[in-house]
């Protein structure tokens, strides 16, 4: 079945280490995104795409950037970890028109 | 943008009740409203959604409305399990503009039933 992988799950890490978190669908789809999670927050968007080559600022994007090589694959890096950044970072991707978004399980990150 | 109001943020009910959550818009180009069940360390999981050409759907205990005059769609959850308990989020989708392919989230609502 198609899916979409989150990895890793957990991680920790100190401030000011660069860090990435890998997110992969196999489902084709074009728009692909990432949120982080915060207690009191919902869900806020950090960056997002909708295609090769296409980034997209979200409305929490100051640390983070993400680049998309290919359909599969965005990856979020955050450029110099910070402790504000804790938190359970979730990606998703969606085809095109009115259908439905799919998430990842998620990465728990605690940045010491 | 798309803004998306949701309440109540907290929700108490009694096993067997009825639960009713409640999501506005602002964005009247919003075409497809999806609602997501979030439980405990897990990831959220459509359960409904609900295109503009449609005023109401039903899956088994669970149904939503739409209202696009007055810009509100709503979640209901009929005869109540303790394993409903979670965190709903409902969410608009903006048809087009820089927005088109972004869902817009709630805030979130979190639903507890007691035994």
């Amino acid at each position: 079945d198609a899916e979409i992988t989150q990895s890793p799950r957990h991680k920790i890490t100190e401030t000011g280490r660069q860090v990435t978190l890998a997110c992969h669908q196999t489902w084709n789809h074009n728009n692909m995104f990432w949120y982080r999670q915060d207690l009191g927050h919902g869900l806020r968007l950090i960056h997002y795409s909708y295609g090769v080559q296409d980034t997209n600022k979200g409305e929490v994007s100051d640390g983070y950037s993400v680049s998309r090589s290919n359909t599969e694959d965005l990856p979020l890096t955050l450029e110099s970890a910070a402790s504000s950044q804790t938190s359970v970072y979730f990606c998703a991707s969606r085809p095109q028109g009115m259908q439905p978004q799919h998430f990842g399980d998620g990465t728990r990150l605690s940045i010491l | 943008g798309e803004n998306v109001e949701q309440h109540p943020s907290t929700l108490s009910v009694q096993e067997g009740d009825s639960a009713v959550i409640k999501c506005t818009y602002s964005d009247s180009a919003s075409n497809y409203f999806p609602w997501y069940k979030q439980e405990l360390g897990k990831r959220p999981q459509l359960i409904i959604d609900i295109r503009s050409n449609v005023g109401e759907k039903k899956d088994q205990r669970i149904a939503v409305t739409l209202n696009k005059t007055a810009k509100h769609f709503s979640l209901h959850i009929t005869e109540t399990q303790p394993e409903d308990s979670a965190v709903y989020f409902c969410a608009a989708n903006p048809r087009g503009g820089t927005s088109y392919g972004k869902l817009t989230f709630g805030q979130g609502t979190i639903l507890t039933v007691h035994p």
